[in-house]
């Protein structure tokens, strides 16, 4: 079952500008993470945020989270041709011990 | 850096073989899992194993199987394949469990079942 949902499906936009990407969840979780997919390859971590904290920087990345309303969003600043990549966030429940994917955003960065 | 390697990159197989997919992972960790992903669905759970010998079923067990004999191996079995096991199959490793960490990736092995 899938806990996370990603929004958009897939985002075009030009070398420079910033892409943002947005993940609804349905239970109370312990953290949400984020990872990158390069075009047929394994996944990368990019950041880990848990659900006491609501705002996480790792270079030109920036997760935000709102356990309230049960959302997180991906912020990539002044992105680039090579951050074309499928981008996943995933989820832990409170309870559970496994994480949980969505199906993904794919990002296109044009140069 | 955390290396976590797949046996094959692409495998076809036939309908009805015996498949064995093989990861190793370098670091020592504890934890290791085997997702498919497939195009919509995002990446699903099929197995994980907390300790060498130990394994418990994710969300999508069904016609698999898995081994960890060593610390470092994890091997995905399907003890007869059909097309639709046909799939992008990933393997992964972490540090501590209850998802605290950040889970390491293979490159992921694309079977193709005929």
């Amino acid at each position: 079952s899938q806990q996370g949902e990603e929004d958009p499906q897939a985002l075009s936009i030009q070398e420079g500008e910033n892409a943002t990407m947005n993940c609804s969840y349905k239970t109370s979780i312990n953290n949400l993470q984020w990872y990158r997919q390069n075009s047929g390859r394994g996944l990368v971590h990019l950041i880990l945020i848990r659900s006491n904290e609501r705002e996480k920087h790792s270079g030109r990345l920036r997760v935000t989270l709102d356990t309230s309303k049960k959302s997180s969003s991906l912020l990539i600043t002044a992105s680039r041709a090579a951050d074309t990549a499928s981008y996943f966030c995933a989820t832990v429940g409170e309870y559970e011990n496994k994480l949980v994917f969505g199906a993904g955003t794919i990002l296109r960065v044009k140069s | 850096d955390v290396k976590v390697t797949q046996s094959s990159r692409y495998l076809v197989k036939r309908t009805g073989e015996k498949v064995f997919l093989e990861c190793v992972q370098d670091m020592d960790h504890e934890n290791m899992f085997w997702y498919r992903q497939d195009p919509g669905l995002g990446l699903r759970l099929i197995y994980f194993s907390y300790d060498v010998k130990m394994k418990e079923k994710g969300d999508i067990p069904e016609g698999y199987s898995v081994s960890r004999e060593k610390k470092e191996r994890f091997s995905l079995i399907l003890e007869s394949a059909s097309t639709n096991q046909t799939s992008m199959y990933l393997c992964a490793s972490s540090l501590l469990w209850r998802g605290a960490y950040e889970q390491y990736f293979g490159p992921g092995t694309r079977l193709t079942v005929t």
